[in-house]
């Protein structure tokens, strides 16, 4: 069975530093997606990016990158400058690339906190 | 472009009282997925609908819980009779067709208390 793991419950970074956010997963797959969800206070659950892992290029948005490393079963989320508005909790979530799954795997959350 | 819509974004009822929570997902996607959110067991999915079919209920706790889709772009789920173990964020999420169909976009969610 699948499993998604954020091993860091809470993170705290500096307005304008740079914070990375860790997620391991397990899979006997070869294909599939993996995804970074953001939950605000208001709890939206808001995407923030998302890798195929067919694809070696890691991808970004904006100030939001990953480092997917498929061999170690890592994908971190690295958010440069950071912002007030990025405090939320992020998920971290895995999907089969498999023609007909749609089920989510997703881990506990990482909480972000941004001080002034 | 509207995202998904969900109604009530609170609910407080008594123990016994049906609860009936709604959703409208984004205009054209034909996937729906219903999600619970508790701080004990996360993010659970509930069932999930393709083309207005249930196609997986499995996550539905017990049969006090159901859910319908009568069209494409309304969905309820119903929890009849409510306990206050069915206190929650309950999440309705949406997917495309096509290369995005992978991707869900979830609504702002429907806190339910139960007393």
């Amino acid at each position: 069975a699948q499993t998604v793991t954020q091993s860091q419950p809470e993170m705290s970074v500096q307005e304008a530093e740079t914070v990375t956010l860790s997620c391991t997963y397990d899979t006997s797959e070869s294909d599939y997606y993996l995804f970074w969800y953001k939950q605000p206070p208001s709890r939206q659950m808001i995407l923030v990016i998302r890798q195929e892992a067919y694809k070696q290029q890691n991808a970004t948005e904006n100030r939001f990158s990953v480092n997917f490393q498929k061999a170690a079963k890592s994908f971190s989320l690295k958010i440069s400058d950071s912002q007030l508005g990025d405090a939320a909790m992020y998920f971290c979530a895995y999907r089969r690339r498999t023609s007909g799954t749609y089920k989510y795997i997703f881990g506990t959350g990482t909480r972000l906190k941004v001080l002034a | 472009d509207a995202g998904v819509i969900q109604s009530p974004r609170h609910e407080v009822t008594e123990m016994g009282q049906e609860v009936t929570l709604r959703c409208k997902p984004i205009s054209g996607h034909n996937s729906l997925f219903w999600y619970r959110q508790t701080m004990m067991r996360g993010l659970e999915l509930l069932i999930y609908f393709n083309n207005n079919v249930p196609i997986d209920d499995s996550g539905m706790p017990e049969d006090r819980f159901s859910a319908k889709m009568p069209n494409a772009s309304f969905s309820t789920l119903k929890i009849q009779p409510s306990e206050p173990r069915d206190s929650a964020v309950y999440f309705c999420a949406s997917s495309p067709r096509g290369s995005e169909a992978d991707t869900q976009y979830f609504g702002p969610g429907t806190r339910l208390t139960v007393l």
